[in-house]
């Protein structure tokens, strides 16, 4: 089955840094590479996806780069804010009937 | 529109007692998730349900978990005879055929 290893497990930047998390899969067959962010008590949010038919995709500050080859995927975060302290977790999905497997998270922690 | 709902949002228990906690998707959207998550820990998948297809139980510990989704809507998850160790957040998520999840606020089980 898929196995998605993420890395690092915590994460300190000063506001205004970059912050670069990775993910890499297992099963070439994924397509499909989702980012949530979980607050302290709260629920995951989905924040950006991207799927193997592209390599790159953007949405504000937050941006996910994919490469196919090497199998793993990257999110990053410019001009990190306090707010942005949260765990991301990454995930790989075959689409359709498949379950996701899920990384482990990083806390990532902005200090003001 | 609405989100995913859960209830009952807590829930304690007293060991050996019997559990329901309910999950509301999303409208229209064909998969339904459930989660566990223990504190500071990541996402245990549980069970997973697609339209009419027979559920992916692959996820659930014991057999002592149970869940069943009616009409490809609501979604009741039980747990029989809880031991301390059910204790946790259960989340819920919902997504169309191929896309992100969206979860529920979760239900966080005690169980004394």
């Amino acid at each position: 089955g898929e196995n998605v290893e993420q890395h690092p497990s915590t994460l300190s930047v000063q506001e205004g840094d970059s912050a670069v998390i990775k993910c890499t899969y297992s099963d070439s067959a994924s397509n499909y590479f989702p980012w949530y962010k979980q607050e302290l008590g709260k629920r995951p949010q989905l924040i950006i996806d991207i799927r193997s038919n592209v390599g790159e995709k953007k949405d504000q500050r937050i941006a996910v780069t994919l490469n196919k080859t090497a199998k793993h995927f990257s999110l990053h975060i410019t001009e990190t804010q306090p707010e942005d302290s949260a765990v991301y977790f990454c995930a790989a999905s075959k689409g359709g009937s498949y379950i996701p497997t899920f990384g482990r998270g990083t806390s990532l922690i902005v200090h003001p | 529109g609405a989100g995913v709902s859960q209830s009952p949002s807590n829930k304690v228990t007293e060991k050996g007692k019997d559990v329901e906690l309910r999950c509301d998707p999303i409208s229209g959207h064909t998969a339904l998730y459930w989660y566990r998550q223990s504190l500071g820990q990541g996402l245990e998948f549980l069970i997973y349900f697609q339209g009419n297809s027979a559920p992916d139980k692959s996820g659930l510990p014991s057999d002592r978990f149970s869940a069943e989704r009616t009409g490809g809507s609501v979604s009741t998850l039980t747990i029989q005879r809880t031991q301390q160790e059910d204790s946790a957040v259960y989340l819920c998520a919902s997504s169309f055929y191929s896309g992100g999840e969206y979860f529920g606020p979760g239900t966080r089980l005690l169980v004394l």
